[in-house]
C-alpha cells in the first residue's frame, strides 16, 4: 500500500517555463512534507519542506503548496533551468505509532528541462 | 564539514551470502537512518539509530540488522542475501530525531545479488 504517490513518472518542460510536480498522500497522520532532488550516482538532496500548519512555503525559485483537505502537495519551480533536470522525490513524515522518525517516499518524477 | 560517506560504492554478492555496508555520518549528527531503493522505486525506510540504539524499524525482516558506533558511524548488515535485496542502499544522517531536522544522504552503495 503506497502511502505517498507521485503519479507522473516523468515531466518535460522548456527552460524558463514553470515546472509543476505533484504528490498525493493517503495517511492523514503525516504532518511534515519534503521534496528531495536526486542526480544519478548521488544521494537525494533536500530541496524544500512544509509543515502541515502551513499551505505554502517558498525558497527562491522553489515553492511548495500543501492542500490538506485533498491530501495533495505540489512543487513549483520557476523559472526552470536545465540544471534542475533530476529525479524529484516527495516524502512525508508523521507521528502515528512513533513513525515521526522516518520518511515515506514516493516513487519519484524525472524532470527534464530542455534548453 | 565532511558530508555523509558510504562504502563500498558497489558490491556483487551471491544468494545466501552476508554483506556489511558502512556509513560515516556528517559531523555533529547523532541520528542515522538506512533506506533501500529498488530500481524504479523511492527509498524505503529500513531502520534508524540514535545514540547507538535502534529506535525505529520499517517493514524489513530480522536478517537486516545494524549497528551505530560511539562516533555515530553506522553499519548495515544483511544475512542470507536474496535476489530481491539487489538495490541502492542509502544512509542518511541528521542532528537529533525531529523530522524537521534535515536528513543528509550519502551517495549510496549499489548491491547486486546474483
Amino acid at each position: 500500500d503506497q502511502q505517498v504517490k507521485q503519479n507522473s513518472p516523468s515531466l518535460s518542460v522548456q527552460e524558463g517555463r514553470i515546472s509543476i510536480l505533484n504528490c498525493d498522500y493517503t495517511n492523514s497522520m503525516f504532518d511534515y512534507f519534503l521534496w528531495y532532488k536526486k542526480y544519478p550516482a548521488e544521494g537525494p538532496t533536500f530541496l524544500i519542506s512544509i509543515s502541515s500548519i502551513k499551505d505554502k512555503n517558498e525558497d527562491g525559485r522553489f515553492t511548495v503548496f500543501l492542500n490538506k483537505s485533498a491530501k495533495h502537495l505540489s512543487l513549483h519551480i520557476v523559472p526552470s533551468q536545465p540544471g534542475d533536470s533530476a529525479v524529484y522525490f516527495c516524502a512525508a513524515s508523521g507521528r502515528s505509532g512513533g513513525s515521526n522518525y522516518k520518511l515515506t517516499f514516493g516513487k519519484g518524477t524525472l524532470l527534464t528541462v530542455n534548453p | 564539514e565532511t558530508g555523509v560517506t558510504q562504502s563500498p560504492t558497489h558490491l556483487i554478492k551471491t544468494r545466501g551470502q552476508q554483506v556489511t555496508l558502512r556509513c560515516s555520518s556528517q559531523s555533529g549528527h547523532n541520528t542515522v537512518s538506512w533506506y533501500q531503493q529498488a530500481l524504479g522505486q523511492g527509498p524505503q525506510f529500513i531502520f534508524q539509530y540514535y545514540r547507538e540504539e535502534e529506535n525505529g524499524r520499517g517493514n524489513f525482516p530480522p536478517r537486516f540488522s545494524g549497528l551505530q558506533f560511539p562516533n555515530y558511524s553506522s553499519e548495515l548488515n544483511v544475512n542470507a542475501l536474496e535476489l530481491d535485496d539487489s538495490a541502492l542502499y542509502l544512509c542518511a544522517s541528521r542532528k537529533g530525531q525531529s523530522p524537521q531536522e534535515t536528513q543528509y544522504f550519502g551517495p549510496g552503495t549499489r548491491l547486486l545479488v546474483l
